[in-house]
């Protein structure tokens, strides 16, 4: 089973448009986050979620907006797609010590 | 604020050879530090913690670190690297104090050569 997961693996789409990625965690945390991974392979954390609420927004365009349904969840949003909007996501969870697992990524490319 | 530097963007090393990959850390308090390794097209996986007590940690696949509080680093090392290690590797640091996001280096690129 995997722990973390995220879907869409892949995802291509054209500048304006509005898309969504989804996050699943079967661990029991209670903390979740999403990251970015730019085309240099930096990570950056975007946003962190405790029991469903909203704990770190970091300068991030409000056309990106998560949606925590339940612990388990962390959905991304994003608005207006544009061309720097490229890049890899990931979505990770912790409980305790904040040892972080990862979700596969999904690879955004805006045309 | 934390930050992560690692020294070495790219290290290229002949197969059975030892490699020593770099990280420094900054942070005025007290911290947690993860090496983490991402294989092409893959997500993150941790290779090994340092939360607290013995300063050398073992992680997988061979791998160990060492934390030097005096020095501030967190540097990994393997004995004799295989060409399954070729991968990006990622130190990262995060407070003690709760589940915080991870700051992380800008990676190391490790190419293994046959």
């Amino acid at each position: 089973d995997t722990a973390v997961s995220q879907t869409p693996k892949y995802l291509v789409t054209q500048m304006g448009n509005d898309k969504s990625i989804k996050c699943e965690q079967n661990l029991g945390h209670d903390t979740m986050y999403w990251y970015k991974q730019d085309s240099k392979k930096f990570l950056k954390i975007m946003f962190s979620y405790n029991n469903k609420e909203l704990i770190i927004n970091e300068t991030v365009p409000n056309r990106f907006s998560p949606k925590s349904p339940d612990k388990a969840h962390l959905n991304l949003h994003i608005n207006s797609l544009e061309l720097g909007d490229s890049a890899v996501y990931f979505c990770a969870s912790s409980r305790t010590e904040n040892i972080q697992y990862f979700g596969a990524g999904t690879r955004l490319s805006v045309l | 604020a934390q930050s992560v530097t690692q020294l070495d963007s790219q290290v290229p090393v002949f197969e059975e050879a030892p490699v020593e990959l770099r990280c420094n850390y900054s942070s005025s308090v007290s911290v947690y530090l993860f090496w983490y390794v991402q294989y092409p097209n893959q997500g993150l996986q941790l290779l090994l913690k340092y939360l607290s007590g013995s300063t050398l940690v073992k992680g997988i696949n061979g791998f160990e670190a060492e934390f030097n509080k005096s020095q501030t680093s967190f540097h990994l090392r393997k004995p004799s690297v295989h060409i399954s290690d070729t991968a990006e590797y990622f130190c990262a640091v995060s407070d003690p104090s709760g589940n915080t996001p991870l700051v992380f280096g800008k990676g190391t690129r490790l190419s293994v050569i046959a």
